[in-house]
């Protein structure tokens, strides 16, 4: 079956120390995979997208990384502030369906002052 | 428009009613999606539209459920009979192009339907 697996624990980390949350796929053949920032209560918010065939893509503090062959992305937060928590959530576009977004449970991550 | 916006922002029905949630994408904006999100819980996808035709409705729960867009912007869900399960935040997005290219999904702030 296809599935989409996001950490579902909590992530408390250490202000100023690097975030990581990692994103699993399974039966999906993605052209691309996104990652979003939901605050509670609102709708998620684009950071980044990577392609398939770009290992790595950076963006201020963030970093994603795209791993076709072990079918994970891992998304990195460095210099972490408590601004910064939030829930993450992964999203691909199956090229084998019609593109739509189907997205992960999502990782909430929480940085301590 | 601006941004993305649905309404209402909340609704509260009673059990076997039917609801309308509205979505008006970001102008000129071809693919348009709904999401439904319950408490604590990931997306999960109801339908994409391209234009007019939605190409993807495998989302969709069950034969309550139901959307439209029409000229290629405003779209509507509909759900019918509403049952205590349907109780969820509904999100809908936007994006370009849906199809073999690689853009960004804005979202709405969602509605956020209880069913008493």
């Amino acid at each position: 079956s296809q599935k989409i697996e996001q950490n579902s624990e909590a992530l408390n980390i250490q202000e100023g120390k690097t975030a990581t949350l990692t994103c699993n796929y399974t039966n999906y053949s993605p052209a691309y995979l996104q990652w979003y920032r939901q605050d509670p209560g609102r709708g998620p918010v684009f950071l980044l997208l990577i392609r398939e065939n770009e290992k790595e893509k950076r963006k201020e503090r963030l970093k994603v990384t795209f791993d076709t062959t072990l079918k994970q992305s891992l998304f990195h937060i460095t210099a972490s502030q408590p601004a910064d928590s939030a829930t993450y959530l992964c999203a691909l576009a199956d090229r084998g369906g019609t593109y739509k977004y189907i997205f992960g449970t999502g990782t909430r991550l929480k940085v301590l002052a | 428009g601006a941004g993305v916006s649905q309404s209402p922002s909340n609704k509260v029905t009673e059990k076997g009613k039917d609801v309308e949630l509205r979505c008006d994408p970001i102008s000129g904006h071809t693919a348009l999606y709904w999401y439904r999100q319950s408490l604590g819980q990931g997306l999960e996808f109801l339908i994409y539209f391209q234009g007019n035709s939605a190409p993807d409705k495998s989302g969709l729960p069950s034969d309550r459920f139901s959307a439209e867009r029409t000229g290629g912007s405003v779209s509507t869900l509909t759900i019918q009979r509403t049952q205590q399960e349907d109780s969820a935040v509904y999100l809908c997005a936007s994006s370009l192009v849906g199809r073999e290219v690689n853009t960004e999904a804005f979202f709405g702030q969602g509605t956020r339907l209880t069913v008493v």
